[in-house]
């Protein structure tokens, strides 16, 4: 079964790092990109960014271009999306979705992580 | 900036169709793919339409997608409504390297 699993909630104060994961199973890692979507609490869908897992080739919404930063390790078949300083407006819950029916056109996604920035 | 509008909010009975619209600001929305996700509550976002028409392999046949240049919009039709068709359905397309959601509608079944 092809799948995208995530981390798990994280709570953190403002002005720490974080780095969120997303792991594919069930396929070939390197052939699909990953993408990252946020949802604000009560809003809608937000496109980040994504990346692709063969070379780290990425790119990056204009709104989040700068605010954080897309890797992947393809060993471990695992992207991971950062922060380098979190801020109380990053709270949200983050998806990845895979590339699959072309670019930027997502068929599985992730269950979601919840990120919570409080002091 | 390309932008996507939704109705905020639909509502329709068990058995009945309904669709939600998705309509361009600029430029023409048959360029670029355009896709629909449900999102039950507490979920994770699922596609129910991709490449404007097309089903993923366990979407009911009741999900369909169009396209009309005419009026520069998307529509989703889901047909025959069941409680647990109850969600928020976004639309989403793309240009220029950047991807564009529309604000998302909260069908209701009642």
């Amino acid at each position: 079964e092809v799948q995208l699993v995530q981390s798990g909630a994280e709570v953190k104060k403002p002005g720490e790092s974080l780095r969120i994961s997303c792991k594919g199973s069930g396929y070939s890692f390197t052939n699909y990109w990953i993408s990252w979507v946020r949802q604000m609490p009560g809003k809608g869908l937000e496109w980040m960014g994504r990346i692709d897992p063969s070379d780290s080739y990425t790119n990056y919404s204009p709104s989040f271009q700068g605010h954080v930063t897309l890797s992947a390790d393809k060993s471990i078949s695992t992207a991971y999306l950062q922060w380098s300083s979190l801020k109380a407006s990053d709270t949200a819950m983050y998806y990845c979705a895979r590339d699959d029916y072309g670019d930027y056109i997502w068929g599985v996604w992730g269950q979601g992580t919840l990120v919570t920035v409080s002091s | 900036n390309f932008m996507l509008t939704q109705p905020h909010s639909v509502s329709e009975s068990p058995g009945k169709t309904v669709t939600i619209s998705c309509t361009g600001n600029s430029g023409s929305i048959a360029s670029n793919y355009v896709q629909w996700y449900q999102q039950r509550p507490g979920s994770a976002p699922t596609t129910v339409i991709y490449e404007n028409n097309q089903r993923p392999s366990g979407v009911p046949d009741r999900f369909s997608g169009s396209i009309d240049s005419s009026s520069n919009s998307a529509s989703l039709t889901i047909a025959g409504l069941k409680t647990e068709d109850e969600a928020d359905y976004y639309c989403q397309s793309y240009d220029s390297s950047n991807v564009i959601f529309g604000g998302g509608t909260k069908l209701t079944v009642l």
